[in-house]
């Protein structure tokens, strides 16, 4: 079958960094999405891992292992507009992505 | 551009009545698909179509539920009848999967339906 697992809530501190795991298993591999989701909003593109290693976008990065499984997001600088939810998402053997449930980051001052 | 286009924003019926809903996608992208989500279920993907036709609609919870693309700018889902059960917000998506892209999808801003 196919699964993505990530932690269901994280806290961190303004300023702090921050980083959600995801594990996933599914048929094929052809790049894991990092999305973020303000309450009450529509997901929207972070980041794009297709290759092993880590990218980085500003205060934002993301990393994979493919032999693992395994991919992680890492918030640097946390700022109170970070606190929303972060879907780890998988596209296997066709043109769908799979989601997990998303993590939700409470990010206190 | 406008972006992914949602109608409505909000959705209350009752239970047995039909509900529609609608997207328009980004111009010019070749992939559309329709989500569901819910606190416990999480974003579930219920359909999606490429250059107008239906390729998977495995996720599409029963008969009572149907989708169309009818043009490249346009596409519906439909509940008839509709339960408590499909509360929920429904979001659309739209992607461009030619080279060079990461095939990131684009979201609208989804309709919450609720169904009393």
């Amino acid at each position: 079958g196919q699964n993505i697992d990530q932690p269901t809530e994280m806290t961190a501190t303004e300023g702090a960094i921050v980083q959600i795991n995801c594990t996933y298993q599914t048929s094929g591999f052809n790049g894991l999405f990092w999305y973020q989701q303000h309450a009450g909003e529509a997901p929207t593109f972070l980041s794009y891992n297709v290759l092993d290693g880590l990218e980085e976008k500003g205060r934002f990065s993301s990393f994979l292992s493919r032999s693992k499984g395994y991919s992680y997001l890492l918030l640097k600088e946390l700022q109170m507009k970070d606190s929303a939810s972060y879907l780890c998402a998988v596209r296997g053997n066709t043109d769908k992505l799979i989601f997990g449930t998303g993590t939700r980051l409470q990010v206190f001052p | 551009d406008a972006g992914v286009i949602q109608s409505p924003r909000h959705e209350v019926t009752e239970m047995g009545q039909e509900v529609t809903l609608r997207c328009k996608p980004i111009s010019g992208h070749d992939y559309l698909f329709w989500y569901r989500q819910t606190m416990m279920r999480g974003l579930e993907l219920l359909i999606y179509f490429n250059n107008n036709v239906p390729i998977d609609d495995s996720g599409m919870p029963e008969d009572r539920f149907s989708a169309k693309m009818p043009n490249a700018s346009f596409s519906t889902l439909k509940i008839q009848p509709s339960e408590p059960r499909d509360s929920a917000v429904y979001f659309c998506a739209s992607i461009y999967a030619g080279q060079g892209s990461y095939n990131e999808q684009f979201f609208g801003p989804g309709t919450r339906l609720t169904v009393l």
